[in-house]
């Protein structure tokens, strides 16, 4: 089953206005976190936010904010005032514990985010 | 401070060759992270290590795969031997486990095995 669901495989945003990019996902665990990473054209990974499971504020970061609804098992990225950098992959993520002890990090299959110009 | 540095950053090789991916992990990180990204199967966690010590590798995908961190410096992903379907994109991070929930990514490996 997937643990990290993004539904979105293709979003356009027309540049300086505000985009969500969902996020769903399936844990038992009481304590887990959440995350989103950028990756643009050239490859690499950037760590955008993170929100931990007991967070009781939504998480934010500049123009990225995490609308964190933990009963509907949501972490959705809103991005605002679009600029056209932001064109790129954006994985949702998450960080759960296994009974073991050690931590189990999965990744979604992306959303590709095309800021309009 | 230079980042996760990766090395080398792309390689191509024949299939049966041993290779082998190399990480230098950003000074003062205390975990390390070897992912593999795809297209078929999107980006899949490998290995990671705590302070130099292997904590899971439910990741590698089979014996062919091993990793090594000798030091807190440096770390290794090996292949032996490699197949066409070991071609992907191979990224380490690394992480401060007291500081936060951050990994900074490498720029990446990529692996094409003919």
């Amino acid at each position: 089953a997937q643990k990290i669901t993004q539904t979105q495989p293709g979003m356009f945003v027309q540049e300086k206005e505000a985009v969500t990019l969902d996020c769903t996902y399936d844990t038992s665990d009481q304590s887990y976190g959440l995350f989103w990473y950028k990756q643009p054209s050239s490859g690499e990974m950037i760590f955008l936010i993170y929100q931990g499971s007991y967070d009781e504020q939504n998480a934010t970061e500049g123009r990225y904010s995490l609308n964190f609804q933990k009963a509907r098992k949501s972490a959705n990225l809103v991005i605002s005032a679009s600029q056209l950098g932001d064109s790129a992959m954006y994985f949702c993520a998450m960080r759960e514990r296994r009974t073991s002890g050690t931590y189990k990090y999965i990744f979604g299959t992306g959303t590709r985010l095309k800021v309009l110009a | 401070d230079a980042g996760v540095i990766q090395s080398p950053r792309h390689e191509v090789t024949e299939m049966g060759q041993e290779v082998t991916l190399r990480c230098k992990p950003i000074s003062g990180h205390n975990s390390l992270f070897w992912y593999r990204q795809t297209m078929m199967r999107g980006l899949e966690l490998l290995i990671y290590f705590n302070n130099n010590v292997p904590i899971d590798d439910s990741g590698m995908p089979e014996d062919r795969f091993s990793a090594k961190m000798p030091n807190a410096s440096f770390s290794t992903l090996k292949i032996q031997p490699s197949e066409p379907r070991d071609s992907a994109v191979y990224f380490c991070a690394s992480h401060d486990r007291g500081r936060s929930y951050e990994q900074y990514f490498g720029p990446g490996t990529r692996l094409t095995v003919t």
